[in-house]
């Protein structure tokens, strides 16, 4: 039972390049989330879904997509990286009103 | 807009010691509040969650209250050990299980 689990766990990226972002969950939970992490900023909200098929904006939206193609999956997709996007983001799942479980975490530099 | 505020950044602390870390919120329509621990280069693992009807929860040492009226929430670490090392993050529901977060408290217990 992995829980939650991130892909990559490291990524160099240069300007202008894009990536994707993978969070996969054996738990069955219908609800996940993309966050960002940095320094005086805390975890901020970028993009969560409700279930399969399902996506939503959150708090910082811009120069993201994602996509739930699969109840297990939430891809979080940079079109076109920029030095800002630098950060750490964390997956999480959720089933209803209890506890969110996360991702390890994907430390994402973009030069 | 919610705002969670954590007092103070950052404690230091001899072991053995019991403390009180504070988390504050502006708007008291929540549905519950979680207090998360989180390790260096780690994600963030669930500690408590106090639902929107509840006071408080306990779990071994720790102990979480809430009292929405008042926006404020405290985590209680009782005898506290080296291994509590860590930053304590706060986060609250608004719906949709969207958390809005902290910035945590970054806690350092001394032997």
């Amino acid at each position: 039972n992995a829980g939650v689990t991130q892909t990559p766990k490291f990524r160099v990226l240069k300007t202008g390049q894009s990536m994707t972002l993978l969070c996969a969950q054996d738990m069955n939970h219908e609800y996940m989330y993309w966050y960002r992490q940095d320094p005086g900023m805390g975890l901020r909200l970028i993009h969560y879904s409700v279930g399969e098929g399902t996506t939503a904006k959150g708090e910082v939206p811009d120069g993201y997509n994602v996509s739930r193609l699969k109840k297990q999956n939430f891809l979080l997709g940079l079109e076109s990286a920029a030095p800002s996007q630098t950060s750490v983001y964390f997956c999480a799942t959720q089933r209803g009103n209890t506890e969110a479980f996360f991702g390890q975490g994907t430390r994402l530099t973009v030069v | 807009k919610q705002e969670v505020t954590q007092i103070p950044a950052a404690l230091s602390v001899p072991e053995g010691e019991n403390l009180v870390l504070n988390c504050s919120f502006t708007d008291s329509a929540i549905y519950n509040l979680q207090w998360f621990r989180q390790d260096p280069g780690k994600g963030l693992t669930s500690l408590l969650l106090i639902q929107s009807s509840q006071r408080e929860q306990t779990s071994g040492r720790l102990n979480a209250s809430l009292d929405k009226s008042s926006g404020r929430s405290t985590l209680y670490i009782a005898a506290s050990q080296p291994g509590d090392s860590a930053t304590y993050l706060c986060a609250v529901d608004q719906g949709a299980q969207k958390l809005v977060f902290g910035q945590g408290t970054r806690l350092t217990i001394n032997p």
